[in-house]
């Protein structure tokens, strides 16, 4: 079974620092996804950034980018220029496709606080 | 409406009620999950379903039932709640078929069950 290990359960960065988020996951598949998402204070799951395994290059989106290390199963999240507005849980995700519905796995989140 | 909506946002409910929490979505998204999400433990998925008219078992089944009578709703059943069931619940919905299944979420049901 896939299980989603972040180690960090909170974080604090100043603002305009660089944070990163630490996640690793357990799996024997070698065709899966891994997604970051944030949970502001509002509650609402927001998707941050998402990579395909099979790709290598690392995925970027402004002033988030991941860090994919496939054979270490490592899949950490690098928040750039931190802003206040990044305040909240940030949850990585495995996803393996199956054919019935994508099963998502979720690790149990870091609550990551920017500081003024 | 835009996406998906969950009602209602929060709810106090006693023991060995009866609760059933709404889930519409407008995407026309095939599949569509339950969620609960508790502290430390990361969201667990309760059921699923992959199209209108089937439903299936999820991480943590127990005492949940869910229906999915057309594509747009899901609604999720408490029978008899118990005070375990005090969590924050979220709706899902996502493209099955598509090439990267990001799953949308809706903005939450806070339930305490006393």
């Amino acid at each position: 079974a896939q299980t989603v290990t972040q180690s960090q359960p909170e974080m604090s960065v100043q603002e305009a620092e660089t944070v990163t988020l630490s996640c690793t996951y357990d799996t024997s598949e070698s065709n899966y996804y891994l997604f970051w998402y944030k949970q502001p204070p509002s509650r609402q799951m927001i998707l941050v950034i998402r990579q395909e395994a099979y790709k290598q290059q690392n995925a970027t989106e402004n002033r988030f980018s991941v860090n994919f290390q496939k054979a270490a199963k490592s899949f950490s999240l690098k928040i750039s220029d931190s802003q206040l507005g990044d305040t909240a849980m940030y949850f990585c995700a495995f996803m393996k496709q199956q054919t019935s519905y994508d099963k998502v796995i979720f690790g149990p989140g870091t609550s990551l606080s920017v500081i003024p | 409406i835009a996406g998906i909506t969950q009602a209602p946002t929060s709810q106090i409910l006693a023991a060995g009620r009866r609760m059933t929490l709404r889930c519409t979505q407008d995407m026309r998204h095939n599949a569509m999950y339950w969620y609960r999400q508790d502290l430390g433990l990361g969201l667990r998925l309760i059921h699923y379903s992959n199209t209108a008219g089937t439903t299936g078992k999820g991480e943590v089944p127990d005492g949940y039932s869910v229906s999915r009578a057309n594509t747009d709703d899901f609604p999720l059943t408490l029978a008899s709640a118990v005070p375990s069931q005090t969590s924050v619940y979220f709706c899902a919905s996502s493209v099955v078929q598509g090439v990267i299944n990001e799953q949308f979420f809706g903005p939450g049901t806070r339930l305490t069950v006393l």
